[in-house]
């Protein structure tokens, strides 16, 4: 399927446990992104990529782990899940980001994950 | 404080009716993107502006880079309207309002 898909879209663990989260766009976008959804903080970045290899903290990175070995995927891993990362998380993607100028962010639908 | 700030945090209309909602910044950007969250939780980006007024349909964004303001109008509501509109801004990365949850009754 064209697009940004991420997978699982629900996902229930134990604290303590690994989780890794998948994420695959098939536009050759150079960067994606990482972000986490919270009531009352609204979305946060948590990693972000601007080509396979190269891969960078945003706002909330402590305890979450990237990879980027292909262009089409960026995997984001909790290595030992804690309650207070359960959250929705995005995926997004965007073509470019030239010095003053933006293109258009596309975001995944997202996984629900609840950490127990 | 935030760097991005909207307003209001809910709004409640009646179909038909003209809606404005407000986001404020505090930073240097290089755009503002609004973007439209769902009840059932996907994300789309309606509107990058850097200067000036766009139109879609029904929306309207507009931005004053001056002010660091930034408004989206929606005419002649619709109850298929309701969602949560959330501002952005992209500079060296992206921050986010806390969004606006519109519910739009028939």
């Amino acid at each position: 399927d064209a697009g940004i898909t991420q997978s699982p879209r629900y996902k229930i663990t134990e604290t303590g446990r690994q989780v890794t989260l998948m994420c695959h766009q098939t536009w050759s976008h150079s960067y994606m992104f990482w972000y986490r959804q919270d009531l009352g903080h609204g979305l946060r970045l948590i990693y972000y990529s601007a080509a396979a290899d190269i891969t960078d903290k945003g706002e909330v990175p402590d305890g979450y782990v990237v990879s980027r070995s292909k262009t089409e995927n960026f995997p984001l891993t909790l290595e030992s899940a804690t309650r207070s990362q359960t959250s929705v998380y995005f995926c997004a993607s965007r073509e470019g980001w030239a010095s003053g100028s933006a293109d258009t962010q596309y975001f995944g639908p997202g996984t629900r994950l609840t950490v127990l | 404080k935030n760097e991005v700030e909207q307003s209001p945090q809910n709004l409640t209309a009646q179909e038909g009716e003209f809606i404005t909602i407000n986001c404020s910044y505090s930073v240097g950007i290089s755009a503002l993107h609004w973007l439209q969250q769902h009840p059932g939780g996907g994300i789309v980006s309606l509107f990058m502006l850097s200067s000036g007024k766009k139109k879609h349909g029904r929306l309207i964004a507009t931005i004053n880079i001056q002010e660091k303001h930034s408004s989206l109008h929606i005419t002649a509501s619709h109850p298929r309207d309701s969602a949560v509109y959330i501002c952005a801004v992209s500079r060296n990365d992206m921050r986010f309002g806390a969004g606006t949850r519109l519910t739009v009754k028939p």
